[in-house]
């Protein structure tokens, strides 16, 4: 079992819907990161959080340290978040699988 | 935010060649860097920590005298893919923070390939 679980693997949606992205770890962790990759392999870091709950744009993430859990919600979701969104704990990045996510025009 | 500059983004080598790709933080020192390793459609690996002025500390199962690691300065490390193996073709990428435990910047990555 992996120590850092993304659900779902794939995710299709139409424009404008909420997506959420979820991530479950079972280490104890000093931080958890949501990165986003794009087809070419660029990554970008869009949160780090390890607390309580971090809004930038369209984008949310929370997580609950209790239940070992953190989200990631898009609202009004737009054909170009389409990307691989990948939760991260730590420093030294333990990565979970990553969210496929394709949003249609 | 910060910038993590990786070179190249893309480089074919033949086998038995050895192939330095470059990391470089742009407007931040960095006394740590980490590389990483994609497999096609798996997730991200830790290979190693780059330490400035020490050596690079490897993750299990890394063979450290195939994958060369130098930090050299606080804005500089690389890596280099010894006596290159198809094997070795992968995506390969870094990262940096400007501070232990504050957010981490990923260079473009490096997709090699080994024919």
């Amino acid at each position: 079992k992996n120590e850092v679980e993304q659900s779902p693997q794939n995710l299709t949606a139409q424009e404008g819907e909420f997506i959420t992205i979820n991530c479950s770890y079972s280490v104890g962790i000093s931080a958890l990161h949501w990165l986003q990759q794009h087809p070419g392999g660029g990554i970008v870091s869009l949160f780090m959080l390890s607390s309580g709950k971090k809004k930038h744009g369209r984008l949310i993430a929370t997580i609950n340290i209790q239940e070992k859990h953190s989200s990631l919600h898009i609202t009004a979701s737009h054909p170009r978040d389409s990307a691989v969104y990948i939760c991260a704990v730590n420093e030294k990045l333990t990565f979970g699988t990553g969210t496929r996510l394709t949003i249609i025009p | 935010g910060a910038v993590v500059s990786q070179h190249p983004s893309r480089v074919i080598c033949k086998s038995g060649t050895s192939v330095k790709i470059e990391c470089r933080s742009l407007d931040f020192q960095a006394t740590t860097m980490f590389w990483y390793r994609q497999f096609p459609k798996k997730s991200l690996m830790l290979m190693a920590t780059s330490n400035e002025g020490s050596k690079a500390t490897y993750e299990q199962g890394v063979e450290k005298d195939k994958f060369l690691i130098n930090h050299a300065s606080l804005t500089l490390s690389t890596l280099t893919v010894t006596s290159a193996h198809p094997e070795d073709s992968s995506f390969y990428i870094c990262s940096a923070s400007p501070r232990p435990g504050t957010e981490a910047f990923f260079g473009q990555g490096t997709r090699l390939t080994v024919v």
